[in-house]
């Protein structure tokens, strides 16, 4: 078992309409939990940090975390086609930003106009 | 500012060489990352420096791969004897100290012929 899973993809999603992610990690030691997105050819860049249960927003994106399942996902509000990218999971055992991250491999979403 | 910087941007060589790949942190910041990235995947970890020293290289594959960080700023990777299965992207990361972002340099894309 990886220890950071997500879908692969391609996650099609209509221009407008809202996309969501999930990732499942396995080390229950996890307390930091991150979104990146990576467009092609291009390195990761953050775009929502979460380390409590509950809800995060940050404009059009939503962090949900369950630590009791070990899962956390991704949502995108009125996708645009500028929003089609590879969205990386990635996981830190410590309760902050720094340190080690363990990435999944990405979730390819496309939004079509 | 600055982001973080990598060079080369590619580098082709053949196998059983010896290549050096340079990470111009940004300004100021104490914790620096290497991480590799092959087609399709997340990026994995390789090592991680908290100013001079490497706090954890737990993520080096094996002893070809050595990486220093002599002032505390710039870091080289340095790989020995390359291999076919070397060849991915090597991505730098640095934050201002270890429980901060971490912020990704554009990348060094490696190809062992």
């Amino acid at each position: 078992q990886k220890e950071v899973e997500q879908n692969s993809g391609p996650l099609s999603v209509p221009e407008g309409a809202i996309a969501s992610l999930n990732c499942t990690y396995s080390d229950r030691g996890s307390q930091s939990f991150f979104w990146y997105r990576q467009y092609s050819g291009k390195s990761p860049e953050l775009i929502m940090s979460i380390y409590s249960n509950g809800d995060k927003e940050d404009g059009r994106f939503t962090a949900q975390l369950n630590k009791a399942s070990q899962y956390v996902s991704l949502l995108i509000r009125d996708s645009q086609p500028s929003d089609s990218a590879t969205y990386l999971c990635a996981v830190n055992p410590f309760k902050a930003a720094g340190n080690k991250l363990t990435f999944g491999g990405g979730t390819r979403v496309l939004v079509k106009p | 500012g600055a982001g973080v910087s990598q060079t080369p941007s590619n580098k082709v060589t053949e196998k059983g060489k010896y290549v050096e790949l340079r990470c111009d942190p940004i300004s100021g910041h104490t914790a620096l990352y290497w991480y590799r990235q092959s087609l399709g995947q997340g990026p994995e970890f390789l090592i991680y420096f908290q100013g001079t020293g490497a706090a954890d290289d737990s993520g080096l594959p094996n002893d070809r791969f050595f990486a220093v960080r002599p002032e505390g700023s710039v870091s080289t990777l340095k790989i020995q004897r390359t291999e076919r299965g070397d060849s991915a992207v090597y991505l730098c990361a640095s934050s201002l100290d270890h429980a901060d972002t971490q912020y990704f340099g554009p990348g060094t894309r490696l190809t062992v012929l």
